[in-house]
């Protein structure tokens, strides 16, 4: 039973660099979610996928930071010239419709 | 805009004590789903349960519980009986569906649950 998986799990970066996260969903899962965790607070949506078709993004996803669904199954988030805000849990999230969203357990980054 | 307010920060009960995480929400949909997850030390967070709000009737699975009326806008969580392996954050969110396909996960802040030995 494979469920929601990221990498890298870590990541420690120099602010201005540019960085890119992978998520791989449940098989079966048309839907994928990224979202952002900070210290204390509930995750935040960013976007999500059904299949390969970004349709929605969060206001919070500036324009440094992208993502992609090539071919409907894995995930990317890239952010560019990172800074010390970005800093945060990165959980990416699968699901079968609207059922319920199933989690990864995340990358965590760290920007010096 | 869809919000989830949880107040309780933190709840500290000892061990076998029952425990009520409130959870309100706002939102302008007719349609929309509400969840529990909980998210153990270990950070990843696990999904509890889900309900659509045409689906007032409350669940109970084991020790867990949950309470929803669109009345009031909750969505509360009981657990009775509490075990110190129940301590965690636990998240009450929302999803709203707005016709032109459903949006991301609205969640609260969290409530902290410390069950104490």
């Amino acid at each position: 039973d494979t469920g929601v998986s990221q990498d890298p799990r870590h990541k420690i970066t120099k602010r201005g660099q540019n960085v890119t996260f992978r998520c791989d969903p449940i098989s079966e899962h048309n839907r994928l979610y990224w979202y952002r965790q900070t210290l204390g607070q509930g995750p935040e949506f960013l976007t999500y996928f059904q299949n390969e078709a970004q349709l929605e993004k969060s206001r919070l996803l500036s324009d440094r930071f992208s993502a992609e669904r090539p071919k409907g199954s894995f995930s990317t988030l890239e952010i560019q010239r990172t800074e010390q805000g970005d800093s945060a849990m990165y959980l990416c999230a699968s699901s079968l419709a609207q059922d319920e969203q199933y989690f990864g357990p995340g990358t965590r980054l760290t920007v010096t | 805009a869809q919000k989830v307010t949880q107040a309780q920060t933190e709840i500290s009960v000892v061990e076998k004590e029952d425990v009520t995480l409130d959870c309100v929400y706002e939102t302008r949909d007719t349609t929309y789903y509400l969840f529990w997850y909980k998210q153990p030390p270990s950070g990843e967070l696990v999904f509890l349960i889900r309900r659509n709000s045409f689906d007032e009737q409350n669940e109970i699975s084991g020790r867990y519980s949950w309470n929803f009326q669109k009345s009031t806008s909750s969505f509360n969580f009981t657990i009775t009986a509490s075990q110190v392996v129940d301590s965690a954050v636990y998240f009450c969110a929302l999803m709203g569906y707005s016709g032109g396909g459903a949006d991301g996960l609205t969640f609260g802040k969290g409530t902290h649950l410390i069950i104490q030995p």
